[in-house]
């Protein structure tokens, strides 16, 4: 399998623009999640879908930010308009339904910078 | 406030030694515990998972401890090599069937040869 598809893997972009993350969950996967690395606060979870519906996004910073997920095997993570402090690290991960403790399988992430 | 901490930011430990890392939560009833590994560049890539039920778990040179009473983990790796080098992040979550995985902020562990 090969694990979980983020694109890009690194973006540079201006101030204003808007930023477009995508997604491939393992197959078979039927939980999606989005997570924010930074150096200050760490691995937070943003949002995550079961079966495509999202479930919780009280992690969504405001509304510049929003995800979707069309079908099984894709989300994006959209970031309209961009600013600085939006730079991170954007991990998408994936869970099988029956997988019991909730463990997660990460992608490599999207190294986003906002200048 | 509900808040996970990993001790030491970071760690440096001789090859061969014993290293040991600490989650301590509080205000939370986690239901399960788990530890990442998280190499520079890359993604979280699980280890181990241990229940709110279990005290100990084992994985080839990992050993997992939880303790409900002192709301902590203990995560040791034995016989340390340099390529044991680091990030690892505890996560919880609190109810069985939850989808809330909340990450601790790491420590990096560096293995000295």
């Amino acid at each position: 399998d090969a694990g979980v598809i983020q694109s890009p893997r690194h973006e540079v972009t201006e101030m204003g623009q808007e930023v477009t993350l995508r997604c491939k969950p393992i197959s078979g996967h039927n939980s999606l999640f989005w997570y924010r690395q930074t150096m200050m606060r760490g691995l937070e979870l943003l949002i995550y879908f079961n079966n495509n519906v999202p479930i919780d996004d009280s992690g969504m910073p405001e509304d510049r930010f929003s995800a979707k997920m069309p079908n099984a095997s894709f989300s994006t993570l959209k970031i309209q308009p961009s600013e600085p402090r939006d730079s991170a690290v954007y991990f998408c991960a994936s869970r099988a339904w029956e997988a019991s403790g909730n463990t997660i399988y990460f992608g490599e992430g999207s190294w986003l910078t906002v200048v | 406030s509900q808040k996970i901490e990993q001790n030491s930011e970071a760690l440096n430990i001789q090859e061969g030694k014993t290293a040991t890392l600490t989650c301590n939560y509080t205000n939370y009833s986690p239901a399960y515990l788990q530890w990442y590994r998280q190499d520079p560049g890359r993604g979280p890539v699980f280890l181990l998972l241990i229940r709110e039920n279990e005290k100990e778990k084992r994985k080839e040179r990992l050993k997992v401890t939880f303790d409900t009473t002192l709301k902590q983990s203990l995560f040791h790796i034995t016989a340390s090599q340099p390529a044991d080098s680091a990030t690892y992040l505890c996560a919880l979550t609190t109810n069985f069937g939850n989808e809330k995985l909340t990450f601790g902020t790491g420590t990096r562990l560096t293995i000295i040869p």
